[in-house]
């Protein structure tokens, strides 16, 4: 149990675009999801908190306008990079908290996005 | 200072050795204690997951926590390639406000158990 699915896995995309990441929880519902993003040979970098039905915390620094984040159901959230630039490149992981005892944070798989 | 230590490393041993990963951390707050791991380009996978001071064994995995220094370990016995990865330590205030619990990271160990 407590397997947190992401699509895509990895996403090339042209400067100016923008993209869609999904997060689901596929056998438990998540009233909170997380999302981090992780540079190379660095520790996830919490970026946002995502909360079902209501409005997504962002921590300092980082721009709501620019990643979007939709909580629309107890099993899935969007996180979308708008007009990407190749600073933007990065590994975009999510995670879902499972409500409980000690409330653990399950993690998918993360996605690869690339900027050109 | 930050709120949470952890050598990078890397460590690298011998395969069937026992491995011991560290953190330190400085807010008397945390109450919960997590051990991750993370292959390259993947998720973090939850390994361990403790409250109190003590040990705590799944496997060859043993997790133990020390309060009163604030100081958490992971040890590995019998260690396998397949062990080869990074390991994150996280913790947690407890009682943080509504349902959102922030994961405070440690910087992540990077271990390499050769054959």
């Amino acid at each position: 149990g407590a397997v947190v699915s992401q699509h895509p896995s990895w996403v090339i995309c042209k400067s100016g675009t923008s993209v869609k990441i999904e997060c689901r929880s596929l056998d438990f519902q998540a009233t909170t999801m997380f999302w981090y993003r992780q540079f190379p040979k660095q520790s996830l970098m919490l970026m946002a908190t995502s909360n079902e039905g209501s409005k997504a915390t962002y921590e300092q620094g980082v721009e709501k306008d620019k990643f979007l984040i939709n909580h629309a159901s107890l099993t899935l959230s969007t996180l979308t990079v708008t007009s990407a630039h190749p600073e933007d490149s990065s590994f975009y992981i999510c995670s879902a908290q499972r409500t409980g005892p000690y409330n653990e944070q399950f993690f998918g798989p993360g996605t690869r996005l690339t900027v050109l | 200072q930050k709120e949470v230590e952890q050598d990078p490393g890397p460590l690298s041993v011998p395969e069937g050795a026992i491995v011991s990963l560290n953190c330190t951390y400085s807010n008397s707050a945390f109450q919960y204690f997590m051990w991750y791991r993370q292959y390259s380009r993947k998720g973090p996978e939850l390994l361990m997951y403790t409250y109190s001071s003590g040990n705590k064994e799944d496997g060859r995995f043993t997790a133990q926590v020390d309060k009163s220094s604030k100081y958490i370990s992971l040890f590995i016995r019998d260690s396998q390639p397949s062990d080869s990865a990074t390991y994150l330590c996280a913790m947690i205030t407890r009682g943080a406000a509504g349902n959102n619990r922030k994961l405070i990271w440690g910087l992540g160990t990077s271990l390499a158990v050769n054959p």
